[in-house]
């Protein structure tokens, strides 16, 4: 059973300062996503990694940035956090070339940004 | 410029009846579509999904139908039970792609 973890489920923090969200898989999965969801918005993409050292930008990275230094971790960093990143953040995973096939998702972080 | 379009935030459906969400796509590139479903506080969980090949996959009171020409799936749940009472998300995703684009999703309300 493919399990997503992330490291906190709710995460107060002031502006400016830097937030690191950590998320873990153990299925040995080589793609790893982040995305934050807003009402209205649904979801939306940041930054995914096909690989170890690999990052690409997804739809919204203005203000992210990521690392992937071990292929089951995948970690998002916000360097000055702000207000308007206040929002549900979710980590999910899946196999190389599994085009359309499934994501699995964590619980996500709460991120309340003051 | 949204490629999978969720036209209705939310949606009401009396229990024991069919609840019928719909999706629309712009991308004719896209062959494989999914249905998320998540709860307040928790991560998406899959549903179903269909392959462009087909236009049609049943999971127990889950089905979801593709029409291609028109770019346009729906999903439909019989019955409706008030567990289904959450957010369904529609996604897709092009062969040459490990991405999945999602649409913004629909707020289903199964009413007692």
């Amino acid at each position: 059973d493919v399990k997503v973890t992330q490291s906190s489920r709710y995460l107060v923090k002031r502006t400016g300062e830097k937030v690191f969200l950590e998320c873990v898989q153990d299925m040995d999965h080589e793609n790893m996503f982040w995305y934050r969801q807003d009402p209205g918005l649904g979801l939306r993409l940041i930054y995914f990694s096909y690989d170890v050292k690999m990052k690409e930008k997804g739809d919204i990275p203005e203000g992210y940035s990521v690392s992937r230094e071990k292929k089951e971790r995948f970690s998002l960093i916000l360097e000055s956090a702000s207000t308007n990143q206040t929002s549900m953040y979710l980590c999910a995973s899946s196999l190389m070339g599994s085009s359309g096939g499934e994501q699995f998702f964590g619980p996500g972080t709460r991120l309340t940004v003051l | 410029d949204q490629q999978v379009k969720q036209n209705s935030p939310s949606l009401s459906v009396q229990e024991g009846r069919i609840s019928i969400l719909n999706c629309d796509y712009t991308n004719s590139m896209f062959d494989y579509f999914l249905w998320y479903k998540k709860y307040p506080a928790e991560g998406p969980t899959f549903l179903i999904s269909i392959s462009s090949i087909k236009d049609k996959n049943e999971d127990g009171r889950f089905t979801v139908f593709l029409n291609k020409s028109a770019k346009h799936l729906s999903l439909h749940i019989v019955p409706s039970q008030p567990g289904d009472s959450a957010v369904y998300f529609c996604a897709a995703s092009d062969w040459r792609d490990d991405k999945i684009i999602f649409g913004k999703g629909t707020r289903l309300h199964i009413l007692p």
